[in-house]
């Protein structure tokens, strides 16, 4: 079964530091994918960055990047230079299995909130 | 390009009652997945469409069902509403289901009193 862990319930980090948010997952799929998405308040969930499980590079968006650790199955998000607008809820998901064709399924791990202190 | 819309945004029922919740994915995107959000058990998934059929179904009771039309528009109804079911319902689009495009709408926020 597949299954994302973070163990970090919430963090704070002060303006224009960087910081990095924790992932792990485990799943006996060879080819799988990487999400983080980050909610804010308003509920709405903001697709930040993807990494697929042959990527040979870690990925990054802007000011994003994931560090990406394949033998110890982590995928941990880094942001760079915090910004107050950054404070919310983070989320680090896989996608289901293509094998089995749950593709469009997405398993979540329980989020980290992180706080921007100006 | 429009992103995904849900509607209602916000709705309040009675325990009891059935509720359907629409999602519309974005133009071209052929999949839809819906994910409850509660406090407790975090997100989690409900089922997927494809081509108006359910490709996936998460472990959730008989009381939840979805449809999708030609059009890729999704809908979703619980019935007998519980307090329990009381959450945030999201809904992703992506093209295919397989592509590392899923995009979310803002969600419709259910209160069963």
């Amino acid at each position: 079964a597949q299954k994302i862990t973070q163990t970090q319930p919430g963090m704070f980090v002060q303006e224009k530091e960087a910081v990095t948010l924790d992932c792990t997952y485990d799943t006996s799929d060879q080819s799988y994918g990487l999400f983080w998405y980050k909610q804010p308040s308003s509920g709405e969930m903001i697709f930040l960055i993807y990494q697929g499980s042959y990527d040979e590079q870690n990925a990054t968006e802007g000011r994003y990047s994931l560090n990406f650790q394949k033998a110890r199955k982590s995928a941990n998000l880094v942001i760079s230079a915090s910004q107050l607008g950054d404070s919310a809820m983070y989320f680090c998901a896989m996608r289901g299995s293509l094998y089995y064709n749950q593709g469009g399924k997405l398993i979540f791990g329980q989020g980290t909130e992180l706080s921007v202190k100006p | 390009k429009a992103g995904v819309t849900q509607t209602p945004r916000y709705l309040i029922k009675t325990r009891g009652q059935q509720v359907t919740l629409s999602c519309s994915p974005i133009s071209g995107h052929r999949s839809v997945s819906w994910y409850q959000q509660t406090p407790g058990q975090g997100l989690q998934f409900l089922f997927e469409y494809f081509s108006e059929t359910q490709r996936n179904k998460g472990n959730f009771p008989g009381r939840f069902s979805g449809r999708q039309f030609s059009n890729s528009r999704s809908e979703m109804n619980v019935s007998t509403l519980e307090l329990g079911d009381s959450a945030l319902y999201l809904c992703a689009s992506s093209k295919d289901g397989e592509s590392y495009e899923q995009y979310f709408g803002p969600g419709t926020r259910l209160t069963v009193t």
